[in-house]
């Protein structure tokens, strides 16, 4: 079965760090998305992606955040200069089709680490 | 703007036991309904979903039935096993189709399900 996989599945970084963070989305789907989830909180939504370009993004997600689709596979997560409450759980998603019409598949996340 | 509240968990289950998991949603017009499941060591996965009012998603035995009247969306089956042990998220996208894939989760509950 087609599966949405992220790398690296945990990073430790220090302070003001960039990190990539890095996702293979299933091949045929059109969407794609982050989501992130500090420890004991809510999955919030950060960034839609489609037709190489951002459809939507949080107030979470500011100058920091930048996404990517550099080579038509992967879709990319940067984070420019991280900071402590960057800390949390980042998955990404993809889909066919919009969410209400098709389902998000997401991938078993990446864990990252501020110190 | 758009909000999902969970029951609060963790729950623990006897096997064969009957499951409910509460769910309230807050958004404008006719969002669509989500239940997602992460088992462990997985990213989410979609359980059922329902895009309008009385509509009824089921999977795996469980249920939930998208209640306009009381803005519910609540989680039940009704003999658990061993293996539906997972967090449960409720979920919505809001409605008019401009925010495809954007979810509001809610927080999440852990099932734990004994022999």
């Amino acid at each position: 079965e087609p599966e949405v996989t992220q790398t690296p599945s945990h990073q430790v970084t220090q302070m003001g760090q960039e990190v990539i963070l890095r996702c293979v989305p299933i091949s045929n789907h059109l969407y794609f998305y982050w989501y992130r989830q500090i420890l004991g909180q809510k999955v919030e939504f950060l960034v839609s992606f489609y037709n190489n370009e951002i459809s939507e993004k949080s107030e979470i997600f500011d100058d920091q955040f930048s996404v990517e689709r550099p080579d038509g596979s992967n879709f990319t997560l940067k984070i420019r200069s991280t900071k402590l409450e960057d800390s949390a759980m980042y998955f990404c998603a993809s889909s066919a089709q919009g969410a209400n019409t098709g389902e998000l598949f997401f991938g078993e996340g990446s864990r990252l680490t501020v110190l | 703007g758009d909000s999902v509240t969970q029951m609060e968990g963790p729950v623990t289950l006897s096997e064969e036991a009957f499951l409910t998991i509460n769910c309230t949603y807050t958004a404008t017009g006719y969002p669509s309904l989500f239940w997602y499941v992460q088992y462990p060591g997985e990213g989410l996965q979609l359980l059922l979903k329902a895009t309008k009012a009385d509509d009824k998603g089921s999977n795996k035995g469980f249920e939930a039935t998208y209640r306009k009247e009381t803005t519910s969306f609540h989680l039940e089956k009704g003999s658990v096993q061993v293996s539906d042990s997972a967090v449960y998220f409720c979920a919505l996208e809001g409605a008019g189709g401009t925010s495809y894939g954007k979810l509001t989760f809610g927080q999440g509950t852990i099932l734990t399900v004994h022999p």
